[in-house]
């Protein structure tokens, strides 16, 4: 079975321009999570998609980053304009519920994250 | 807001001996304690969890230690091997929303 998959792996672009980062999660998971890290920092949620439906989008930093699941399916983060400070990994994970005997079990799978460099 | 406090951020020892990593978390709602390992190039890859109603939970040669009262989690590795070389996260949360640690760097020296 394939993994979360992201493109692309690297990109550089300067202040000001746009980036569309791409997730494609495992096949059948409705829950999409977008992540970031600058370096050497905690990894920090920006956003959890179900299905296609935004269901928390509080950790986005500002509107100039834009996330979409059209169809439920893969998922795109727009950066636009970028900024320096917008440098960092992005990281794509996606999820299915299970029951487990001790609850409800929600592992999150990782992509091997979009290193985003800004100058 | 609320935070997950991880130490040490860089950890170096000998093949062989044990490496213990500490998380304090700050949301005394927290549930749900995951650990992940992330290798060169790769994505964080959970590599063992805990939940709230448990103190200890171990698989082979790592364990993870839960203080409710304290806010604290801790991720023991023993007899490590050269594989076990990476960065380790820690987070707390629930199920959905996860509040993730900077990241341990696990060094082993042969």
């Amino acid at each position: 079975e394939a993994g979360v998959t992201q493109f692309p792996s690297h990109s550089v672009i300067e202040k000001g321009q746009t980036v569309t980062l791409r997730c494609d999660p495992i096949s059948g998971h409705d829950n999409l999570y977008w992540y970031r890290r600058v370096m050497g920092k905690e990894i920090k949620f920006l956003l959890h998609f179900v299905k296609e439906s935004k269901q928390d989008e509080s950790g986005m930093p500002n509107n100039r980053f834009l996330a979409e699941r059209t169809g439920g399916t893969y998922s795109t983060l727009k950066v636009q304009p970028a900024e320096l400070e917008d440098s960092g990994v992005y990281f794509c994970a996606s999820s299915q519920v299970v029951a487990g005997a001790t609850g409800a079990y929600n592992e999150q799978f990782f992509g091997p994250g979009t290193r985003l460099t800004v100058l | 807001g609320e935070n997950v406090e991880q130490h040490p951020s860089t950890l170096s020892v000998q093949e062989g001996d044990s490496a213990v990593i500490k998380c304090t978390y700050s949301d005394s709602a927290s549930n749900y304690f995951p650990w992940y390992k992330q290798e060169l190039g790769k994505g964080p890859q959970l590599i063992i969890d805990i939940r709230s109603n448990v103190g200890e939970k171990k698989d082979q040669r790592i364990a993870v230690t839960l203080n409710k009262t304290a806010k604290h989690f801790s991720l023991h590795i023993t007899e490590t091997q050269p594989e076990d070389s990476a960065v380790y996260f820690c987070a707390g949360g629930s199920n959905y929303q996860l509040i993730w640690g900077a990241g341990t760097k696990l060094i082993i020296k042969p």
